[in-house]
C-alpha cells in the first residue's frame, strides 16, 4: 500500500516556466488537497477536490490549477513560475469521515 | 476567517523535563489534528480530538481539547531527544475536511 505518492521529490524552474506536479493516491479517498509549506508559516492549503471531477480553491490559488479527473490523481499546474513559488508542496488525501489525513513526502520546489 | 495560533513557536528543552505546547483556534471547529514533522520529511498524525474534553496519550505526548475555549495543549513528559521535530496543530470544519494549520512549534530537547 503505497499511501501518497508525489513526483518529482526536488524541482528547479527558471522563472516562467511550467510544470505539473503529480500526485496519486491508492486508497480510494475522495478527498485530496494541495497544500504549501513555506519556512515558519505552516502549511496553507492551494486547492482541494472532494471527489473526482470536483476541485475548488483553498486560502492560496492564485498562480496554481488543477484537475481531477480521476478518484487516485489529482495534479497541481504551475503555469508562469515566478520566485513566490519557491516552497515545498505537499498533496494529501483523506478518508471519507476525515479522522486521519495522509501526507506525501512533499516536493521541494525552488524558481530562479 | 478560521484562524489558528500555536506558541511557543520555539522551544527548547531539557531530557527529562515536562512542558507543553498550546493552540488556540478562532471558530468553532469540530475536529483538532496534531501532527509531527522532522527536518525535510514529510507529516505524521499523531492525534486527533474530536470533542469537548477529549485526552489521547501515546508514549510521552497528551494531547487535550477544551472546545468551549478553543484550546489545544500538546503535554510532553520526561522529555527525550528523540522527540526533537516541528509540531503542528490544525482545525478543521464543515464536510471537505480541509485544514488550517498553525505556525508550527520547533521542538528541541537537548541532553
Amino acid at each position: 500500500n503505497a499511501g501518497v505518492t508525489q513526483t518529482p521529490k526536488f524541482r528547479i524552474l527558471k522563472i516562467g516556466q511550467s510544470m505539473t506536479l503529480q500526485c496519486t493516491q491508492d486508497m480510494n479517498h475522495n478527498y485530496m488537497y494541495w497544500y504549501r509549506q513555506d519556512p515558519g508559516m505552516g502549511l496553507k492549503l492551494i486547492y482541494y477536490s472532494v471527489g473526482a471531477g470536483i476541485t475548488d480553491k483553498g486560502e492560496v490559488p492564485n498562480g496554481y490549477n488543477v484537475s481531477r479527473s480521476t478518484t487516485e490523481d489529482f495534479p497541481l499546474r504551475l503555469e508562469l513560475a515566478a520566485p513566490s513559488q519557491t516552497s515545498v508542496y505537499f498533496c494529501a488525501s483523506s478518508e471519507n469521515r476525515g479522522l486521519v489525513t495522509f501526507f506525501g513526502q512533499g516536493t521541494r520546489l525552488t524558481v530562479v | 476567517e478560521l484562524k489558528v495560533e500555536q506558541n511557543p513557536l520555539f522551544l527548547s528543552m531539557q531530557e527529562g523535563k515536562n512542558y507543553t505546547i498550546y493552540c488556540n483556534y478562532s471558530t468553532t471547529s469540530d475536529r483538532l489534528y496534531w501532527y509531527r514533522q522532522d527536518p525535510g520529511k514529510s507529516l505524521e498524525s499523531l492525534f486527533v480530538l474530536l470533542s469537548n474534553g477529549a485526552v489521547k496519550q501515546e508514549g510521552r505526548l497528551m494531547a487535550s481539547l477544551d472546545t468551549k475555549a478553543r484550546l489545544s495543549t500538546l503535554h510532553i513528559t520526561a522529555a527525550v531527544h528523540d522527540l526533537s521535530a516541528t509540531y503542528f496543530c490544525a482545525v478543521s470544519g464543515g464536510s471537505n475536511y480541509k485544514l488550517t494549520f498553525g505556525k508550527g512549534t520547533l521542538l528541541t530537547v537537548n541532553p
